[in-house]
């Protein structure tokens, strides 16, 4: 057990609509990091949060944001929901800004966009 | 047995002998590396890192060594066991804080 916690596990949902994804870090965890995992894909990095403050992001596309806040779970919102959207969406932790600590992660939610 | 190549999507090897899973990053200012066993279903799992100022490091029955000049990284698991059966990433941390994946490599035991 990693200590990163995901809900849900799985959700459905159809297109156009809008979802969050909930996590919450390893205890005294400063930064929070979401990942995108498809089918036979890597990891893509989203977006990076440290103390509530963004810190770094990466292919995040317009229609998704995230935001960590002062308890420093972080929610991840993806909306306008499309069929491509389905995926694993993992949120990961580390002390500090991650700076030669390793990221832990959870378990994911699996979003199936129908 | 050892098998040894790189980019392997899948790499199968018998249940006792030792395992090497290879990794090409792309960064040559990449300065610390990870690698990640991800079991179905699961999130992955931090296996081991190494930083670049280091060639190799050791854990329990797993070792990384990383060789700079040619952007390598490799992970070896020593007396493979069916639990070790997942898929295995390497990553990269390139500037501040971006870690960066491969694509992973899946590992299966044969009895």
């Amino acid at each position: 057990d990693s200590g990163v916690t995901q809900t849900p596990k799985h959700l459905i949902t159809a297109t156009g609509q809008r979802v969050t994804l909930r996590c919450s870090p390893r205890s005294g965890d400063l930064s929070v990091y979401w990942y995108q995992q498809s089918l036979d894909q890597g990891l893509q990095f989203l977006i990076q949060y440290y103390n509530g403050e963004e810190r770094a992001k990466g292919n995040i596309l317009e229609r998704f944001s995230a935001q960590q806040f002062p308890d420093l779970h972080s929610e991840l919102n993806l909306s306008s929901l499309e069929l491509g959207d389905s995926a694993l969406y993992f949120c990961a932790s580390s002390v500090g800004t991650g700076h030669n600590s390793p990221l832990h992660f959870g378990n994911g939610t699996r979003l199936t966009v129908t | 047995g050892e098998n040894v190549g790189l980019h392997l999507p899948t790499l199968s090897v018998q249940e006792g002998d030792n395992s090497i899973i290879n990794c090409a990053y792309s960064n040559s200012a990449s300065d610390y590396f990870i690698w990640y066993k991800q079991e179905s279903g699961k999130g992955p799992q931090f296996i081991i890192d190494i930083r670049s100022n280091m060639d190799k490091r050791q854990g329990q029955r797993v070792t990384v060594l990383l060789n700079k000049t040619v952007k390598h990284l490799s992970l070896q698991i020593a007396a493979t066991q069916p639990g070790d059966s997942a898929v295995y990433f390497c990553a990269e941390r390139e500037g501040a804080q971006k870690l960066v994946f491969g694509q992973g490599t899946r590992l299966t035991i044969n009895p």
